[in-house]
């Protein structure tokens, strides 16, 4: 069983949409979770981050964790043809430096 | 300001041949990264380093070497290049372990193929 798994899609939604990106996870230490959003042919940039459990809101960006369910969610408000992308998740424990990567969901917003 | 470079951006080779990825960072960061990118298994890091001098291994470390000679470049080496190891390469640094104020920067990638 992967450390983390998320849906590859792809996703397809018009613009304007609410889009809701999800992850699980298997390992109960991770206690950083990240999001990051990879165009084509470019590395992933960082979107948002939290630690533990909680909602965190960054524009029309929410990112949520539940760490009892051991699930993760980004949501997109208001959703632009730029924000065509792969989405990742990544977490990571207290301890250690090693990053565990979701496999990516791949975005379409159709204007 | 240029971030994360990597030298090449693409790549051939053949079985058998080795090769060195170049990464260099000009943000004074501490920590640096190698990830390998295959569809359908995400970003799996290969080694890293935590300052000059140092190196570690991450989750899929065989058949590939590093060294970390200058704070600035991080560089991998495939000592006998495998068809299993076509990917594409992502380097990344960062101040500390990558979270909080301190998030991990990635370059554009190198894409390697092995025949």
């Amino acid at each position: 069983q992967k450390e983390v798994e998320q849906d590859p899609g792809p996703l397809s939604v018009p613009e304007g949409a609410i889009v809701s990106l999800n992850c699980t996870y298997s390992n109960s230490a991770f206690q950083y979770f990240m999001w990051y959003r990879q165009y084509s042919r470019k590395g992933p940039e960082l979107l948002m981050y939290t630690y533990s459990s909680g909602n965190k809101e960054d524009g029309r960006f929410t990112a949520q964790v539940d760490k009892s369910s051991k699930y993760i969610s980004l949501f997109i408000r208001d959703s632009q043809p730029s924000d065509s992308a792969t989405y990742l998740c990544a977490m990571r424990a207290n301890t250690g430096n090693q990053f565990y990567f979701g496999t990516g969901t791949s975005l379409t917003v159709i204007p | 300001n240029a971030g994360v470079t990597q030298t090449p951006k693409f790549r051939v080779l053949k079985t058998g041949q080795s090769m060195t990825l170049l990464c260099a960072q000009d943000m004074n960061h501490e920590y640096m990264y190698w990830y390998r990118q295959d569809p359908g298994m995400g970003l799996r890091l290969i080694h890293y380093s935590v300052g000059e001098g140092t190196t570690a291994k991450g989750e899929v470390p065989d058949g590939y070497n590093v060294s970390r000679l200058k704070k600035q470049n991080f560089l991998l080496g495939l000592e006998s290049a495998a068809p299993s190891q076509t990917s594409v390469y992502f380097c990344a640094s960062s101040r500390q372990g990558g979270v909080s104020n301190q998030p991990q920067h990635f370059g554009d990638g190198t894409r390697l193929s092995i025949l």
